[in-house]
């Protein structure tokens, strides 16, 4: 089975700190990806990465950048964290697949992040 | 921007019965997902329709697609308290070359034994 590994199940930092969220996928996916979850909002894309080194804008990048030097692993980093970024933070990957196909997205657990 | 709207928001019912759900979207896709989210956790894919299938099984669940109302159904049969979960839509984003897959808001579904 598919493996996504999120490195903190619960995280509470303080306005201003650098934060690093790390993602791992154990089985050679091209694609990763980064939502935010907020209640009454649904999940809401931060940033994608089809290939090592490519990544795309989501819906909501501001304040928020991610790095993919490795194919299996995807961080998402919040450059000064605000309490507005309070939030789960949830990471996914995906095969390349055949895009008219469709392929599906395999989740990690999810990381509960507080700002302070 | 939300492509997927689900609708009800909240469901209760009682164990045994069928379970509802439906999904509207504003643009053209080439597939539609759903995924259900036990409380706090990551998300699990369910089914997976393309735009040129009307409906399809999987055990328990059954899945419609209209592309001309742009909108889905997930029904789940003989639920079982086990099905206690949050369900949500995915589409891939209009446009072509890229893998944005945009979520909804997720129907909150509540089981009762």
């Amino acid at each position: 089975d598919v493996k996504v590994t999120q490195s903190s199940r619960y995280l509470v930092k303080r306005t201003g700190e650098k934060v690093f969220l790390e993602c791992v996928q154990d089985m050679d996916h091209e694609n990763m990806f980064w939502y935010r979850q907020d209640p009454g909002l649904g999940l809401r894309l931060i940033y994608f990465s089809y290939d090592v080194k490519m990544k795309e804008k989501g819906d909501i990048p501001e304040g928020y950048s991610v790095s993919r030097e490795k194919k299996e692993r995807f961080s998402l980093i919040l450059e000064s964290a605000s309490t507005n970024q309070t939030s789960m933070y949830l990471c996914a990957s995906s095969p390349l697949g055949v895009r008219a196909w469709g392929e599906k997205l395999f989740f990690g657990s999810g990381t509960q992040l507080s700002v302070l | 921007s939300q492509q997927g709207e689900e609708d009800p928001q909240a469901l209760s019912i009682q164990e045994g019965e069928n379970a509802t759900m439906n999904c509207s979207y504003k643009t053209s896709i080439n597939n539609l997902q759903w995924y259900r989210q036990n409380s706090g956790r990551g998300l699990v894919h369910l089914i997976l329709i393309r735009s040129n299938e009307r409906e399809k099984h999987s055990g328990r669940l059954r899945v419609t697609l209209d592309t001309s109302k742009k909108s889905s159904s997930l029904l789940i049969t003989a639920s079982r308290a086990a099905d206690t979960a949050s369900y949500f839509c995915a589409t891939d984003g209009p446009g072509s070359g890229t893998y944005k897959y945009i979520f909804g808001t997720g129907t909150r579904l509540k089981v009762l034994a």
